[in-house]
């Protein structure tokens, strides 16, 4: 079984700033790591995913995350937010058996922009 | 729009009633999955389909909630005799490979049982 930790469930950014949500994973076999995001209104919206190979994804609208096996993390991150980035983020993990069947999500981190 | 879609939106019922939600995926998808989020909390694996076969079932999955994909086309969800306890947004999502990571998820739909 996995389990997903999302430490902060919200975090408010000034614009132009940079900004790192957390995510740590527990699982007792190899998984593929996913963020997802939901903007208002919106359904659920793949932003990057890890499946194997470089540790360092990068994903839609400037965010890229790094997989820390050690540290069991997956630690969203962007240099520069934008008031359009405000929306919910969800980390998730499965089991590499499973491809993307079956996600654990986290609970997810309301990012807030602030003009 | 050729997403994901999810009929009803929103979904207000008084506790004991049958409510079903119907969900069309991507055309070309031949995986369909859904999942249940409550309120502060992420979604939750219920069930999936390739085509029309019914591959596995969560244990959140009690016996008063049925899914069917029949021709592997769209798919329904019932639920009987609702319960408090089953309000929350059920979301619907669709793939074409179970392998390349990408789940393409639908608006969801917002059961209230009163």
């Amino acid at each position: 079984a996995q389990s997903v930790t999302q430490l902060d469930s919200q975090v408010p950014v000034f614009e132009e700033a940079p900004v790192e949500l957390r995510c740590n994973y527990s699982s007792s076999v190899s998984v593929y790591l996913f963020w997802y995001v939901q903007y208002p209104n919106q359904g659920l919206q793949l932003l990057l995913k890890y499946l194997s190979g470089s540790t360092l994804v990068k994903g839609i609208n400037g965010f890229e995350a790094e997989f820390n096996k050690s540290q069991t993390s997956f630690h969203l991150r962007k240099p520069s937010v934008h008031i359009s980035d405000t929306a919910e983020y969800f980390c998730a993990v499965s089991d590499l058996n499973f491809g993307n069947e079956k996600l654990t999500f986290g609970t997810g981190t309301r990012l807030t922009i602030i003009p | 729009d050729t997403g994901v879609s999810q009929d009803p939106r929103h979904k207000i019922t008084k506790r004991g009633q049958n409510v079903t939600f119907r969900c069309d995926p991507i055309s070309e998808h031949n995986r369909l999955y859904w999942y249940r989020q409550t309120l502060g909390q992420g979604p939750e694996f219920l069930t999936y389909f390739q085509n029309e076969a019914q591959l596995e079932k969560s244990r959140l999955l009690s016996d008063r909630f049925s899914a069917e994909r029949p021709k592997g086309s769209f798919s329904t969800l019932e639920i009987q005799r609702t319960e408090q306890g089953d309000s929350a947004m059920y979301l619907c999502a669709s793939s074409f490979d179970w392998r390349n990571g990408e789940l393409f998820f639908g608006e969801g739909s917002r059961l209230t049982v009163l």
